[in-house]
C-alpha cells in the first residue's frame, strides 16, 4: 500500500523558534497533500491543502504567515511553524493523495509529528 | 459544508460483545465516508471507506459499516470485540472525491472490558 512518512516524529523547541516538519510520499506521487492538527484528546482539524507547484489553500482561522507550507515536489511537502509559541504545541498529521486516477482518490496518512513548544 | 457527528465520546463493551460506534453525517452532495482508528501517539489507520459502491462495507480487523442515506448514518460495527480494539475511532466525510480535506467527527474512545 501507499506509504507516507513524516519527519521528525517528535520535536521540542523553545518559544520563538521555527520548526520544519517534512511529509513524504514514499511509493507514489502525491499531487495533493493535506495538513491537519490534532490537539490532545480532540479530533483532527484540516489546516491547509497544498497542490504540487501551487500555493497552499488555508482553512479559515489558520494563519498562513505562521504555518508556511511548501509542496515543491510530488513526493515532499513541508510545514514550517514560524515563531512557535506554547499554544502551537500539537500533533501535526499530513496526508497525501494522487489525483491522477478516476473516482475517489484516497488520502494516505503519515504517522504524525508531536510538537512541544516550551 | 459537510459535518460529522459521532454519538458517544466513550463506548465501553465487554470482550466478545458487539461493538457499535455511531456516526451521522451532513452533506449537500453525495458523500464519501470513512472510519479511521488511532492508537495512542500514532497516526490514522483506515478501517474502511464508502465511495458510492456497495452500501455495506467490510473493512479490516472484522469491522464493517453500512451506509444508510435515509438516516444519514454510517455506523461502525464488529460482532465480537477484542482487547486489541481499544483505541480512538474517527468517522470522516469527504465530498470532493479526494480533492478536499476530510472533515472528522470528534472521535469515540472504545474501551474493552475483560
Amino acid at each position: 500500500g501507499a506509504v507516507v512518512s513524516q519527519h521528525p516524529s517528535r520535536v521540542i523547541c523553545k518559544s520563538g523558534t521555527s520548526v520544519k516538519i517534512e511529509c513524504r510520499s514514499l511509493d507514489f506521487q502525491a499531487t495533493t497533500m493535506f495538513w491537519y492538527r490534532q490537539f490532545p484528546k480532540q479530533s483532527l482539524m484540516l489546516m491547509a491543502t497544498s497542490n504540487e507547484g501551487s500555493k497552499a489553500t488555508y482553512e479559515q482561522g489558520v494563519e498562513k504567515d505562521k504555518f508556511l507550507i511548501n509542496h515543491a515536489s510530488l513526493t515532499l511537502s513541508t510545514l514550517t511553524v514560524t515563531s512557535a509559541h506554547p499554544e502551537d504545541s500539537s500533533f501535526y498529521i499530513c496526508s497525501a493523495s494522487n489525483r491522477a486516477g478516476k473516482g475517489y482518490n484516497e488520502q494516505f496518512f503519515g504517522p504524525g509529528t508531536r510538537l512541544t513548544v516550551l | 459544508a459537510q459535518s460529522v457527528t459521532q454519538l458517544g465520546s466513550h463506548v465501553s463493551v465487554s470482550e466478545g460483545a458487539l461493538v457499535l460506534l455511531r456516526c451521522n453525517y451532513s452533506s449537500s452532495v453525495p458523500p464519501y465516508l470513512f472510519w479511521y482508528v488511532q492508537y495512542p501517539n500514532q497516526g490514522l489507520q483506515l478501517l474502511l471507506k464508502y465511495t458510492s459502491a456497495a452500501t455495506l462495507v467490510k473493512g479490516i480487523n472484522g469491522f464493517e459499516a453500512e451506509f444508510k442515506k435515509s438516516e444519514t448514518s454510517f455506523h461502525l460495527t464488529k460482532p465480537s470485540a477484542h482487547m486489541s480494539d481499544a483505541a480512538e475511532y474517527f468517522c470522516a466525510v469527504s465530498v470532493g472525491g479526494g480533492a478536499d480535506g476530510l472533515t472528522f467527527g470528534k472521535g469515540t474512545h472504545l474501551i474493552i472490558q475483560p
